[in-house]
């Protein structure tokens, strides 16, 4: 079965760090982009990043409100995506899935999603 | 302020149909492939339509994709109580550094 899992969320104070963890299983993981996107309480989607496929030798890219701060890590022994996230902000709550795009941004399987709160 | 542009709310009577629009530029709707996603409560978003106008294995053919020019349109026919839902387009820009980008989101009502 094609699948997502997400792991790694919770309550940290402003300007803290987290990890979150996307295992991945039932399909070549190298050989899609993989997408981490974020919905806040009752609002819409937002883009987080992305770590390339193979193909493009898993370079990342990033929105602009997380550059600098949040970083994508792939390890393909492990079929495991990461979201390293550093000087958290109240904003950056919010609910993170991990996305498979199956071409064209197009996300075709996504996790259950992890839940970030950063408060104090 | 999303790069896409949705409705906030649509809404229609069960067995009706209904389309739900989305607004881009020629960054992004214009000259790239856009897709629609499902979002029921509490649950993660799904995968309705691709490539504009292509729907995945186990998408029944009441929902369909269309596109024109800087601008995309969402179908569903024959509704049923279960397609209450929100729905986001979603799209790649290339102007913007933020390179995927979203519509706000528009919220179905099944009267």
């Amino acid at each position: 079965e094609v699948q997502l899992v997400e792991s790694g969320g919770g309550l940290v104070q402003p300007g803290g760090s987290l990890r979150l963890s996307c295992a991945a299983s039932g399909f070549t993981f190298t050989d899609h982009h993989m997408d981490w996107v974020r919905q806040a309480p009752g609002k819409g989607l937002e883009w987080v990043g992305r770590s390339g496929s193979k193909t493009y030798s898993h370079t990342t890219q990033y929105a602009a409100s997380v550059e600098g701060r949040f970083t994508i890590l792939r390890d393909v022994s492990k079929n495991s995506l990461y979201l390293q996230m550093n000087s958290l902000k109240t904003e950056d709550t919010a609910m993170y899935y991990c996305a498979r795009d199956r071409g064209y941004s197009a996300f075709d399987i996504w996790g259950q999603g992890t839940m970030v709160t950063v408060s104090s | 302020q999303s790069v896409l542009t949705q409705p906030p709310s649509v809404s229609a009577a069960p067995g009706q149909s209904v389309t739900i629009s989305c607004s881009g530029s020629s960054s992004n709707i214009g000259n790239n492939y856009v897709s629609w996603y499902q979002q029921l409560p509490g649950t993660a978003p799904k995968l309705l339509i691709y490539d504009n106008n292509k729907r995945p294995s186990g998408i029944p053919d009441r929902f369909s994709g269309s596109k024109s020019g800087t601008s995309a349109t969402l179908g569903i026919t024959g509704l049923q109580t279960g397609d209450e839902a929100d729905y986001y387009c979603g799209t790649w820009d290339s102007r913007l550094t933020t390179n995927v980008v979203f519509g706000g989101g528009t919220k179905l009502t099944v009267l």
